[in-house]
């Protein structure tokens, strides 16, 4: 186990639900992200939190919401989903701060499959 | 943009050869370089990482390989066993002082043949 888990492990769920993904690490960390892993497609970072402040956000469309209440937990507030966002997403987490550029190796927690109807 | 890619989208590797995973990057500018392992219904585990100031870095079983010249990065696996079947992805990160980023490639599966 790489010390980052996320619940739930598959999330099925229609348009206009209202879902949340959470993330938890126990490496005590300092940066969180989101990726979302699309078949035959490169990981895709969607967010970054630092120190619980968000200091990265893709361009990723407003039906995502990303919450960091402390260092240790990160959601993926999920609303009005397309069938396009049908994917693995992934939670990760890194020792250091972003700003500092120089954090190293990423810990992937499992993922959580989403499949939207 | 700058892009990370991978030659080879599947690998098949009998069980005890070595297996080699080739990924090309375009910025020149990378400054590190990881690989990651995932396995299916699992997260990527980190494997190995490099420097751009080194040119090679051994782990346990594993080797990467940095070629700068031709922007080209490889992975070797000694011995290949039936727990190395898994998607490989290579990461670099451009260098940008502050704020920088992993960029992924798309990940090559290695499949060992008992």
């Amino acid at each position: 186990e790489t010390g980052v888990t996320q619940t739930p492990r598959h999330l099925v769920m229609g348009m206009t639900n209202k879902k949340s993904l959470k993330c938890e690490q126990h490496l005590g960390h300092n940066a969180m992200y989101w990726y979302k892993q699309s078949a035959k497609k490169p990981l895709e970072l969607m967010f970054v939190y630092s120190l619980e402040e968000r200091v990265e956000n893709n361009s990723v469309p407003s039906r995502f919401s990303p919450e960091c209440p402390n260092s240790s937990h990160l959601f993926l507030h999920l609303h009005t989903l397309q069938p396009e966002d049908s994917a693995l997403y992934l939670c990760a987490s890194s020792p250091k701060t972003w700003t500092t550029g120089s954090y190293n190796e990423q810990f992937f927690g499992p993922g959580t499959r989403l499949t939207v109807l | 943009g700058e892009s990370v890619g991978l030659h080879l989208p599947t690998l098949s590797v009998q069980e005890g050869d070595n297996s080699i995973i080739n990924c090309a990057y375009s910025n020149s500018a990378s400054d590190y370089f990881i690989w990651y392992k995932q396995e299916s219904g699992k997260g990527p585990q980190f494997i190995i990482d490099i420097r751009s100031n080194m040119d090679k870095r051994q782990g346990q079983r594993v080797t990467v390989l940095l070629n700068k010249t031709v922007k080209h990065l490889s992975l070797q696996i000694a011995a290949t066993q039936p727990g190395d079947s898994a998607v490989y992805f290579c990461a670099e990160r451009p260098w940008a002082g502050t704020a920088s980023k992993l960029t992924f490639g798309t990940g090559t599966r290695l499949q060992v043949t008992l």
